[in-house]
């Protein structure tokens, strides 16, 4: 496999579930994103990971559960969540230098009934 | 100030016309502007991306113009195809940290009408 990987790729989930979304990338990079798109929105920042530590949350919820166990990995835990984080949820990665460019995965379609 | 509008929201296009994707920022600091291209169904990809230092950047059909002093920067398709319908994000982000910061604008949406 090549690039950037996201699974599941469709999620119906309730507000008392807890699930998780997973990313791979397979390009030797060393920065991790989460980014969430929602329709008529500018995709928003959610947590940054550079070697494997958390540089960056962007005033997310707690809700919302980051980890990333290596530079090739990074899952989103949810739980609790509301109707309003129904949407595309964008994983990332690139080079640790600033001003690299980013390579998205497909992202995890999440609907939260 | 870390706001990237874009503009138009969206644009339809025959055939072989040019596609003009306009976007202005208010952070002097940023120092990388890239554009993205979405497909549905697929993330964004990199698509071209400039730096401050020169006003324009040519990659096959797609051309981005900068205006430092306006802090606008623009996106060009010449011959424009049915294939490049899609939704173009322009971004902007700065340097001098270990990891990329981008601000995204909120997309414009292409149709190009064979």
């Amino acid at each position: 496999e090549t690039g950037v990987t996201q699974t599941p790729r469709h999620l119906v989930m309730g507000m008392t579930n807890k699930k998780s979304l997973k990313c791979e990338q397979h390009l030797g990079h060393n920065a991790m994103y989460w980014y969430k798109q929602s329709a008529k929105k500018p995709l928003e920042l959610m947590f940054v990971y550079n070697f494997k530590e958390q540089t960056e949350n962007n005033s997310v919820p707690s809700r919302f559960s980051p980890e990333c166990p290596n530079s090739s990995h990074l899952f989103l835990h949810l739980h609790t969540l509301q109707p309003e984080d129904s949407a595309l949820y964008l994983c990332a990665s690139s080079q640790e230098h600033s001003n690299q460019p980013q390579h998205f995965g497909d992202g995890t379609r999440l609907s939260i009934l | 100030q870390q706001q990237v509008k874009q503009s138009p929201q969206s644009l339809i296009v025959q055939k072989g016309g040019i596609s003009i994707i306009n976007c202005a920022y208010e952070n002097t600091a940023f120092d990388y502007f890239p554009w993205y291209q979405q497909f549905p169904g697929k993330g964004p990809a990199l698509l071209i991306a400039i730096r401050p230092d020169v006003s324009e950047k040519k990659e096959g059909r797609f051309t981005i113009s900068f205006n430092k002093s306006a802090k606008q920067f623009s996106l060009h398709i010449m011959d424009s195809q049915p294939g490049d319908s899609a939704t173009y994000f322009c971004a902007a982000s700065r340097g001098g940290g270990a990891t990329n910061k981008l601000i995204f604008g909120t997309g414009t949406l292409l149709a190009v009408q064979p």
